[in-house]
C-alpha cells in the first residue's frame, strides 16, 4: 500500500546545479501537487497538475518546472538551483475537483529534504 | 479562499482533550473546513472536513456554529503520538488547491 512515494528523500546540491524529483502515486488519482515547506512554515503550492499532459502554477512556481507524461507520475525540476530553493519538498495526489467547496483529501508522500550549498 | 487563523501552539497532557480554534471571517457559502495533522519529518494527513454543526470520525470532532466564522478541531484523550502540527483550510481553488497557513504546534507531553 505505497500511496505517494518521492524519491529521493534526500539530496544536496550546488549552486547551479540541476536536478529532477520524482513523485509516483498508485492510487489512479487525477490530480497531482508540489510544494515546498520551509521550517516552521505552512506548505505552499509550487505548481501542479489536473491530469495527464497538464499542468498549471501554484503560489510560487519561479525557479521550477513539472511535467506530467503519465497519469501516475509528476516530476519537479530544478534548472539551475539556488540556495533559497533549500526546503523540504512534498508532493500530492487527489481525486478530481468536487462542484461544491468541499475539498477531496489530498494524500502526501513522505517528502525530499533539498539542500543547496 | 478563506484566511484562516490559528493559535501558533498549545500544550496538553496525556489524556486531556485538546481544542484547537480557528477563525475564518470571510468563508464563502460553499466552503468548507479541513484539517490536517503534519508529524515531524512526514507529510501531512487529512484528519476531518466539515461544513456546519458537528462531524466526527474515529480521530476528532470538529465543530462549526451556524455563522461558521470560526469552528473547533477536537482530539479526545490525546496521547503523546498526538504531538504534531495541526492545520485548519478554509474552502479551496479550483483544481482543488489547498492554502496551508502556519498551523498550531500541539505539544502533549508526559
Amino acid at each position: 500500500n505505497a500511496g505517494v512515494t518521492q524519491t529521493p528523500k534526500f539530496r544536496v546540491l550546488k549552486t547551479g546545479q540541476s536536478m529532477t524529483l520524482l513523485c509516483a502515486q498508485d492510487m489512479n488519482h487525477e490530480y497531482m501537487y508540489w510544494y515546498r515547506q520551509d521550517p516552521g512554515m505552512g506548505l505552499r503550492l509550487i505548481h501542479y497538475s489536473v491530469g495527464e499532459g497538464t499542468t498549471a502554477k501554484g503560489e510560487v512556481p519561479d525557479g521550477y518546472n513539472v511535467s506530467r507524461l503519465k497519469k501516475q507520475n509528476f516530476l519537479l525540476g530544478l534548472e539551475s538551483a539556488a540556495p533559497s530553493q533549500t526546503s523540504v519538498y512534498f508532493c500530492a495526489s487527489s481525486k478530481p475537483d468536487r462542484s461544491l467547496g468541499s475539498n477531496q483529501p489530498q494524500h502526501f508522500g513522505d517528502g525530499t529534504r533539498l539542500s543547496i550549498l | 479562499l478563506a484566511k484562516t487563523t490559528q493559535p501558533i501552539s498549545m500544550d496538553s497532557y496525556e489524556g486531556q482533550e485538546v481544542n484547537i480554534t480557528c477563525s475564518h471571517n470571510n468563508i464563502a457559502t460553499n466552503d468548507y473546513i479541513t484539517w490536517y495533522q503534519q508529524f515531524p519529518s512526514q507529510g501531512p494527513r487529512f484528519i476531518i472536513q466539515g461544513y456546519k454543526t458537528k462531524v466526527t470520525n474515529e480521530v476528532a470532532s470538529l465543530f462549526i456554529p451556524a455563522d461558521r466564522k470560526s469552528s473547533t478541531l477536537s482530539l479526545p484523550r490525546v496521547s503523546l503520538s498526538d504531538t504534531a502540527v495541526y492545520y485548519c483550510l478554509g474552502g479551496k481553488a479550483a483544481g482543488n488547491k489547498l492554502t496551508f497557513g502556519g498551523g498550531t504546534r500541539v505539544l502533549v507531553k508526559p
